[in-house]
């Protein structure tokens, strides 16, 4: 199975800064298609997970623009330019080139 | 607008069975994979199985395998999971989620239902 490991596992944050998250795979997740099959998403207080990016670097539909990720092969990140309060969660990275899909720890952005 | 809509959880002795289910609007049902991802109490995200588009191509987890049983049923816009042999450990949230396509080895997963809670005490 492919080890998803995520760094750190807590962020303390000040509205208004920037975050970011790291996310290594156990191997490659460069599929032989050319994208990397890496999602994040965003479970919030009391809700199921959401979709925050897909294929490494792109948006889902109603994203704000303040997320972005980026990374290939094995080493990739989230980031968000300013934190907003309503950006409180636990965010996880999931790799989704092979079964059984695997997620990391998740890492709890606290303000 | 997408709905995923998830019932069947409860209390359940171990060794027991439950048989989940996980009503989907809003989308072609019979054209997209789908998954069932479960959450233990105040831990993360676990994978347990999937299936194609079409029903053909079926995924588990080891730690699943042989004790739960994913189907579908694309004329009522349904997904299912026979869970058997309950253990301790199965107890979480259990969740259906949509992939973006046809299949589900590659494919993101784009939608989350609000999950159904499944017990395993005697």
């Amino acid at each position: 199975d492919i080890v998803m490991t995520q760094s750190p596992l807590s962020l303390p944050v000040t509205p208004g800064e920037p975050a970011s998250i790291s996310c290594r795979s156990s191997q490659t997740l460069l599929h032989t298609n050319g994208y990397n099959c890496l999602n994040w998403f965003l479970q919030k207080p009391g809700q199921s997970p959401q979709l925050l990016i897909y294929l490494g670097s792109n948006r889902a539909s109603g994203v704000p623009d303040r997320f972005s990720g980026s990374g290939s092969g094995a080493d990739f990140a989230l980031k968000i330019s300013r934190v907003e309060a309503e950006d409180v969660g636990v965010y996880y990275c999931m790799q989704a080139l092979q079964t059984p899909y695997t997620f990391g720890q998740g890492t709890k952005l606290e303000i | 607008e997408v709905q995923l809509l998830e019932s069947g959880g409860g209390l359940e002795q171990p060794g027991g069975s439950l048989r989940l289910s996980c009503a989907a609007s809003g989308f072609t049902f019979s054209t997209y994979g789908m998954s069932w991802v479960r959450q233990a109490p105040r831990k993360g995200l676990e994978w347990v199985s999937g299936i194609s588009g079409s029903g053909g191509t079926i995924y588990y987890a080891d730690s699943v395998k042989g004790r739960f049983t994913i189907s579908r049923d694309n004329s009522g816009n349904t997904l299912y999971l026979q869970v058997n042999s309950l253990r301790a450990e199965d107890t979480a949230i259990y969740y259906c989620a949509k992939h973006a396509h046809n299949y589900v080895r590659g494919t993101s997963i784009d939608y989350w239902g609000q999950g159904t809670l499944v017990t395993v005490s005697s």
